[in-house]
């Protein structure tokens, strides 16, 4: 199964937002509520920073929210700030109850 | 805390075996099912396996089915990763992840990850 399909980069200035989409199909975000967003700086393990499209773990930041209509999930960060630089993940269960990862996106904070 | 640790990395030849252990600490191991997800150089993540709870059941993505086994021992709280005829192309970082949260009992969000064991394939 190919890949969830996502911006291969983004960026913004302090205090702005952006937003990255992650493109799935009927077979995957389209058909179930089980998508989820990493944050992985460099040369580090992923972080979960949100999961069942639109919750946050205990710790991360509400300027951090996630959000599904169709098969396009979104991530979105306000606020940006200079440690926001990293890359991103979308996750999402798939009909053959397996999870597919997006091909990441890059953010720049400029 | 809670901590999961990989070992066992290497570098290998091609058609060779190798086997990943994941140490976890801090939290309940045998209630949480555990995944392996995998990064090449430069490139994004890919779900490995996944292993239920208690060891009943277990998943594959298709190009590691019939070559990766995933075990468990949670009297051990550990995770196991037993790869052979191994391929170029396998050659990653490999993560184990805890799974949690969930809307559907068959589906997790990765909460709690590793710090990594490398893995690389020569031919």
């Amino acid at each position: 199964q190919s890949a969830l399909t996502q911006p291969a980069s983004v960026s913004g200035s302090p205090g702005q937002s952006i937003t990255i989409s992650c493109t799935g199909t009927s077979s995957d975000i389209g058909v179930y509520d089980a998508v989820s967003w990493y944050q992985q700086h460099p040369g580090k393990a992923p972080k979960l920073m949100i999961y069942d499209v639109n919750n946050r773990p205990s710790g991360v930041s509400n300027r951090f929210s996630g959000s599904k209509s169709g098969n396009t999930a979104s991530l979105t960060i306000s606020g940006l700030q200079a440690e926001d630089e990293a890359d991103y993940y979308c996750s999402s269960y798939t009909t053959t109850r397996t999870p597919l990862f997006g091909g990441g996106t890059k953010l720049t904070v400029l | 805390q809670v901590q999961l640790v990989e070992s066992g990395g290497a570098v290998v030849q091609s058609g060779r075996s190798l086997r990943l252990s994941c140490a976890a600490s801090g939290f309940n191991f045998g209630g949480y099912g555990i995944h392996w997800v995998r990064q090449a150089p430069g490139k994004g993540l890919e779900w490995v396996a996944h292993i239920w709870y208690d060891g009943s059941d277990d998943s594959y993505t298709d190009s590691v089915k019939g070559r990766f086994t995933i075990s468990r021992d949670n009297s051990r709280n550990t995770l196991y990763l037993e790869m052979t005829s191994l391929r170029a192309d396998d050659t990653a970082v490999y993560y184990c992840a805890r799974g949690n949260y969930g809307n559907y009992a068959w589906s997790d969000a990765f909460d709690v990850w590793g710090q990594g064991t490398m893995v690389t394939v020569t031919s």
